[in-house]
């Protein structure tokens, strides 16, 4: 079935340094892709999304490609802040197999923690 | 703020008891999907509804229900409640029936002791 794989935390920055966090994804079919974070005390909110393959998506400074080659959706930040701090959760969706429901396989989710 | 409200946002219940939670969709949203995220867990999809019928449903018993209303709002309910029903329940809306682009409300947290 669907799935998502991300790298496990906690990951711990500081100021101004360079941010991965890993994704891989299991689907069959032409998911389309997101990245969530999660603030504490709060719900999701949706911080970028790819609909197909090669497709980039950005947002206050984040960016993951969509790679079908290594079906992986990898999310980047060049200079982290402090305010960035946060759980961090990809996710796809297997709208594309043309299925009438299209809910949201998560992965585990990534805490990152970035200090002054 | 994505205009998504759930409430109660806490609640506390006795294991074996019945919970009902509320989700108020997004204006214009007619498609609502719960998640339960357990601690330090993703979020884990629960059902979804589209225009008041129940659209898809994921890997939880039977005691899991829901409703949704002709305004669109939505409730989740849990009989029978077990420990492990112990998580932040998410409700989600989306104007797209298949529920993608889904927007997401705050959470309520339910605690069974």
């Amino acid at each position: 079935g669907d799935s998502v794989t991300q790298m496990e935390g906690p990951v711990t920055l500081s100021e101004e340094a360079f941010l991965t966090i890993n994704c891989t994804y299991t689907a069959t079919g032409y998911p389309s892709l997101f990245w969530y974070v999660q603030y504490p005390g709060e719900g999701l909110q949706l911080l970028l999304k790819a609909t197909k393959a090669d497709d980039k998506g950005s947002n206050k400074g984040f960016e993951a490609t969509y790679r079908k080659e290594t079906t992986s959706f990898h999310l980047e930040k060049g200079s982290v802040q402090v305010s960035d701090s946060a759980v961090y959760f990809c996710a796809l969706s297997d709208r594309g197999r043309g299925s009438t429901l299209g809910r949201l396989y998560f992965g585990r989710g990534t805490q990152l923690t970035v200090w002054p | 703020e994505t205009g998504v409200t759930q409430s109660p946002t806490h609640l506390i219940k006795t294991r074996g008891q019945q919970v009902t939670l509320r989700c108020s969709s997004q204006s214009g949203h007619n498609t609502v999907s719960w998640y339960q995220q357990a601690l330090g867990q993703g979020p884990q999809f629960i059902f979804q509804y589209y225009r008041e019928e129940e659209n898809g449903r994921g890997n939880f018993p039977p005691r899991f229900s829901g409703l949704q209303f002709p305004n669109y709002s939505s409730e989740l309910n849990v009989n029978a409640l077990e420990l492990d029903d112990s998580a932040l329940y998410l409700c989600a809306s989306s104007m797209f029936r298949d529920g993608t682009e889904a927007f997401f409300g705050q959470g309520t947290r339910l605690t069974v002791v």
